[in-house]
């Protein structure tokens, strides 16, 4: 089953305007993670965020974490059309087997 | 440094026939995965290994797949034999460490569609 579950499913945005996506997960976590997928591409990592911060940036991006909700947020601003693709986020879940589980993915797509 | 390499690109098979795919991480990682994406979902882990050992392979279809990382570089992942429902993306990654706190560096996938 997956741990991670993304909001929304699907987001469209205009270049230029900020793009922010949801991860809800279930259990206790050790990391999470966030990847950008292409279509017809492999999976790239963005950030990875531990159990233990509460925010973390990467040029335009800015990732959240709240372990007392259970959640994590991924925001780009200044979008743009090469941000289009599937966002994913992956969580390890705070036992010992350290698998990473990935959730359903937010599709984003920018407009120009 | 070299990116993750898989082959084939595309594959396209009749049930029942059998199918291999092959991964060579990047050089100096010591953990492998294969996942399988089916459209519209996220990877889901098939199997890890440490080096040459398995660590987790509690989602892999062991009547039909079998997979194997040969001293502890390469990689290849097998299908036999395919049903419909094996139609997916499969992904294989690599990273320094295993224990979620490595990011994955992932090939582009062998899509594979059984007809």
């Amino acid at each position: 089953s997956q741990q991670g579950e993304e909001d929304p499913q699907a987001l469209s945005i205009q270049e230029g305007e900020n793009a922010t996506m949801n991860c809800s997960y279930k259990t206790s976590i050790n990391n999470l993670q966030w990847y950008r997928q292409n279509s017809g591409r492999g999976l790239v990592h963005l950030i990875l965020i531990r159990s233990n911060e509460r925010e973390k940036h990467s040029g335009r991006l800015r990732v959240t974490l709240d372990t007392s909700k259970k959640s994590s947020s991924l925001l780009i601003t200044a979008s743009r059309a090469a941000d289009t693709a599937s966002y994913f986020c992956a969580t390890d879940a705070d036992r010992n087997d350290y698998k990473l589980s990935f959730g359903a993915g937010t599709t984003v797509t920018v407009r120009a | 440094e070299a990116g993750v390499a898989q082959s084939p690109r595309y594959k396209i098979i009749e049930k029942r026939q059998s199918v291999a795919f092959w991964c060579n991480p990047i050089s100096g990682h010591a953990t492998l995965y294969w996942y399988q994406q089916i459209l519209g979902q996220g990877p889901k882990l098939l199997i890890q290994f440490q080096n040459n050992g398995v660590v987790d392979d509690s989602q892999l279809p062991k009547d039909r797949f079998s997979a194997e990382r040969l001293k502890g570089v390469d990689s290849t992942l097998k299908i036999q034999p395919a049903k419909l429902e094996d139609s997916a993306v499969y992904l294989c990654a690599s990273s320094l460490g295993g224990l979620g706190n490595s990011p994955l560096h992932f090939g582009n996938g062998t899509r594979l569609t059984v007809t």
